[in-house]
């Protein structure tokens, strides 16, 4: 079985400029998960979808970070424009259920704001 | 709000020596428990889970329990190996409304196995 796959693998970008993550979850998997990993801290939800609707966006920076999965598959996170704290590992998980313990994570993406 | 509190880092063992690392939570109601583990480039693996209070969840030598009384969940493993070094993860899961569960993760405790 595939896993989660994320791509890019990482991203260098200057502050003020946007970028988008991709995310492919685990075949059938009906929810996924955005998370924030700032470096020596832990994963920090940002966005849970269940099919192609949000359950949870509270901790979504809504004024420069957008989610969407259109088809209930694969998902896309964009940030626009991009400040310097921003710099982390953006996480996609994916699980068959609401039950969170299923969770199947990706590699993550490295993102760098200069 | 949840949180969960553990051992701050780094941990630096040899080879077979005996390993703990702390966890710590705060949660309402009775919020089920997990050990992640992050090895290098790779995503996060749930290494382990608790339900309730008083069960031990255990995999690849490693063992945690729940415990309600001290609202700890420890991980401990008797004889580490190189291939244990990894960056570990302690996360709780409380009902965050309807039958929504919100994972909660704590810094991370990164550990270090040396031949």
């Amino acid at each position: 079985e595939a896993g989660v796959a994320q791509s890019p693998r990482y991203k260098i970008i200057e502050k003020r400029q946007s970028v988008a993550f991709w995310c492919n979850p685990i075949s059938g998997h009906a929810t996924l998960y955005w998370y924030q990993q700032i470096l020596g801290q832990g994963p920090k939800l940002l966005i849970q979808f269940q099919n192609n609707g949000v359950v949870d966006d509270s901790q979504l920076p809504k004024d420069r970070f957008s989610a969407e999965r259109l088809k209930g598959v694969d998902s896309t996170l964009k940030i626009q424009p991009a400040k310097l704290e921003d710099s982390a590992v953006y996480l996609c998980a994916s699980s068959s259920g609401t039950i969170s313990y299923e969770q199947y994570f990706g590699p993550g993406t490295r993102l760098t704001v200069t | 709000g949840d949180s969960v509190t553990q051992m701050e880092g780094p941990v630096t063992l040899s080879e077979e020596a005996f390993l703990t690392i702390n966890c710590t939570y705060t949660a309402t109601g009775y919020p089920s428990l997990f050990w992640y583990v992050q090895y290098p480039g790779e995503g996060l693996q749930l290494l382990l889970k608790a339900t309730k209070a008083d069960d031990k969840g255990s995999n690849k030598g490693f063992e945690a329990t729940y415990r309600k009384e001290t609202t700890s969940f420890h991980l401990e493993k008797g004889s580490v190996q190189v291939s244990d070094s990894a960056v570990y993860f302690c996360a709780l899961s409380a009902n965050s409304g309807g039958s929504n569960y919100k994972l909660t993760f704590g810094k991370g405790t990164l550990l270090t196995v040396n031949p």
